[in-house]
């Protein structure tokens, strides 16, 4: 089955403990992509890949750092989590790039509490 | 950047009414695509309409687009309580070198009553 997968699905942590959220897609997709979901901001962009070793920054990327190693996963990483960075988080591919008639494909979101 | 926002934020329905929602966007587009949330889930593409198309269906659902009032419509007909989601625009904004980034706006709550 075509799907984008992400782990954990729930995770708590403290600030400042260093933390990585998984994302896998096996559609053989170039582009990916990192959102994060919060009340009354809809979805906004972290960090985007458009292929293997390839990464730009989104519209708020201060905080997250992410690696396209293999053109199927796609880890985003926070170095030193802070309260603020409390939120549900989308990872996407497409196998367009990003923007063109290619839909996005969603994860089923994680959401991560910073305490 | 370049962001779609929908209209209303949030509706309430009887099950077999219709249900529309809009979107308004500030530049000019390639394409503008509708997603489909249920609560908490990731989203789900519902149907993408291209800047030279007026309006297209797909199953229940109908798609207009307005370039000259940088607008599009979902319509959703017969709707049932399994509608019941978040529905977002989504357009696409030139992030340079031929890159073309997708931006959501904040949503439309649909509940539809049973």
């Amino acid at each position: 089955e075509a799907q984008v997968t992400q782990n954990p699905r729930y995770l708590i942590t403290v600030t400042g403990k260093k933390l990585t959220v998984t994302c896998s897609q096996n559609m053989n997709h170039e582009y990916m992509s990192w959102y994060r979901q919060d009340p009354g901001l809809g979805l906004r962009q972290i960090y985007y890949s458009m292929n293997v070793e390839v990464t730009d920054k989104g519209d708020v990327p201060e905080g997250y750092k992410v690696s396209r190693k293999e053109k199927r996963n796609f880890p985003l990483i926070l170095e030193s989590p802070s309260p603020n960075q409390t939120s549900l988080y989308f990872c996407a591919s497409s196998s367009g790039t990003g923007g063109d008639n290619s839909p996005l494909h969603f994860g089923n979101g994680t959401r991560l509490t910073v305490t | 950047s370049q962001q779609g926002e929908e209209d209303p934020q949030a509706l309430s329905i009887q099950e077999g009414e219709n249900a529309t929602m809009n979107c308004s966007y500030k530049t000019s587009i390639n394409n503008l695509q509708w997603y489909r949330q249920n609560s908490g889930r990731g989203l789900v593409h519902l149907i993408l309409i291209r800047s030279n198309e007026r309006e297209k269906h797909s199953g229940r659902l109908r798609v207009t687009l307005d370039t000259s009032k940088k607008s599009s419509s979902l319509l959703i007909t017969a709707s049932r309580a399994a509608d019941t989601a978040s529905y977002f625009c989504a357009t696409d904004a030139d992030s340079g070198a031929g890159s073309y980034q997708l931006t959501f706006g904040k949503g439309t709550k649909l509940s539809v009553i049973p």
